[in-house]
């Protein structure tokens, strides 16, 4: 079935960098996105990549996609306290319509 | 000014009442969608909407209906609330690439 994973909570010191990942099922998903969610507002775009790329770097952001293993990671380099927030990870998948799987989300604590 | 609004922001109600969500977009998609948000469980899609002539259910569409009055608006009533429909709900349109734009969200709490 379509489903997609990820750890619920991750904790990193500021300055470091903090790596949220995340598990697919669907082999026909054509774009992969991570959306960022703080408190009190609903989901923004933060970054998002093509199914037929591996890498993605976009200022502190990279995004590496391992198609053959279904797992997608994003990497926030230099973190800071203002990246605290949930991270989701999506799919889309073409099902003869397209259609968007999110993830539960990575709350990401970010200490001072 | 946002691109996807909704209103109200907070509500609460009584069980066995019937209430409406609303939802209104300017950035011209025909794509609309309507998801609820409970911790440890992410986004679930409850209704979708492709074009004003189209109303798909998603994965939770029960005890829920919408309306597409307009490309720009798309509503969520619940029909008569129970306590288990207490959550966050997010209005979403999406362009071709299927990115997501989100509202900012109503809580809803039911006692």
């Amino acid at each position: 079935g379509e489903d997609v994973e990820q750890s619920l909570f991750l904790s990193v010191r500021e300055g470091d960098s903090s790596v949220i990942n995340c598990t697919y099922t669907d082999s026909s998903s054509t774009y992969l996105y991570w959306y960022k969610q703080e408190p009190g507002a609903g989901l923004q775009l933060l970054t998002y990549i093509f199914s037929n790329m591996d890498m993605k770097q976009d200022q502190r952001l990279t995004v590496l996609l391992n198609k053959k293993d279904k797992h997608l990671s994003l990497r926030i380099a230099d973190t800071q306290t203002g990246d605290s927030a949930i991270y989701f990870c999506a799919e889309s998948i073409n099902t003869g319509g397209f259609k968007t799987i999110f993830g539960a989300g990575t709350r990401l604590f970010v200490k001072a | 000014d946002a691109d996807v609004t909704q209103t109200p922001r907070n509500r609460i109600t009584k069980t066995g009442k019937r209430i409406m969500l609303e939802c209104s977009q300017t950035k011209g998609h025909d794509r609309m969608y309507w998801y609820r948000q409970d911790p440890g469980l992410g986004l679930r899609l409850i209704y979708y909407s492709f074009d004003v002539k189209d109303i798909n259910k998603g994965e939770i569409s029960d005890g829920y209906s919408v309306s597409r009055q307009a490309q720009a608006k798309f509503s969520l009533s619940l029909e008569s609330a129970i306590p288990n429909q207490t959550a966050l709900y997010f209005c979403a349109t999406s362009d071709l690439m299927e990115t997501q734009y989100f509202g900012p969200g109503t809580r809803l709490l039911v006692l």
